[in-house]
């Protein structure tokens, strides 16, 4: 079955720096890979996905993401952190190739809460 | 418009009572699922459809009962609501292509 691993709870920076949100994963084939944000009292949005192709992936709000298939991992990345970029962020996984069943389901992460301070 | 919209927000109701939270998408999407979000921001996925089959249903009580009238719409109906049942409820709705979810804006649902 495939699972989703967070290691952090939650990220502090410094507006203007970089950050990296850390996500590995495993799946026993291919991985379509996500990331999600939530902002207080809200549902998901849908950031940016890996499916196939390069690696680096941009998303929405100047975000990207790296796939690494070496370390199964799919960190999130910023050049310069906002304030407003401060949230619960979402790693998540589906087997590629399987819909429907449950090797077909997304599987979330924990969650990580990214706090940016001015 | 809004693509996945959710009804009620807020749910407040006493422990025994049978509530349903609603869910309705305009993306044309053919697979729509349930999540569950607890206290700690755990999202755990209870249900989903495809082309209005229910295709899992992971370990949740047979008191939750998805039904999805049309493509467009899913609703959850939870029979003999328990404390244990608070939290928030997500639909969400996908499309077979695309990987990515849609999520409407939750239910938070608190059993008093």
């Amino acid at each position: 079955a495939q699972s989703v691993a967070q290691p952090e709870d939650q990220v502090n920076v410094a507006e203007g720096n970089p950050l990296t949100v850390k996500c590995t994963y495993s799946v026993s084939g291919n991985p379509y890979l996500f990331w999600y944000v939530q902002y207080p009292n809200r549902g998901l949005q849908f950031l940016l996905k890996y499916i196939t192709g390069d690696n680096l992936v941009k998303g929405s709000y100047g975000f990207e993401a790296e796939f690494n298939k070496s370390q199964t991992s799919f960190h999130l990345k910023k050049p310069s952190a906002l304030v407003s970029d401060s949230a619960l962020y979402f790693c998540a996984v589906r087997e590629f190739g399987w819909y429907g069943g449950s090797q077909g389901n997304l599987i979330f992460g924990k969650g990580t809460k990214l706090s940016v301070k001015p | 418009d809004t693509a996945v919209s959710q009804t009620p927000k807020y749910l407040v109701t006493q422990m025994g009572n049978d509530k349903s939270i609603k869910c309705e998408q305009n993306l044309g999407h053919d697979t729509m699922y349930w999540y569950k979000q607890d206290s700690k921001k755990f999202l755990k996925i209870m249900f989903s459809y495809n082309n209005k089959e229910l295709i899992i249903n992971e370990t949740v009580p047979n008191r939750f009962s998805p039904k999805s009238p049309d493509k467009a719409h899913l609703n959850l109906h939870i029979n003999s609501l328990e404390l244990g049942d608070s939290a928030v409820y997500f639909c969400a709705f996908g499309g077979q292509n695309t990987g990515e979810l849609f999520f409407g804006e939750g239910s938070r649902l608190t059993v008093l």
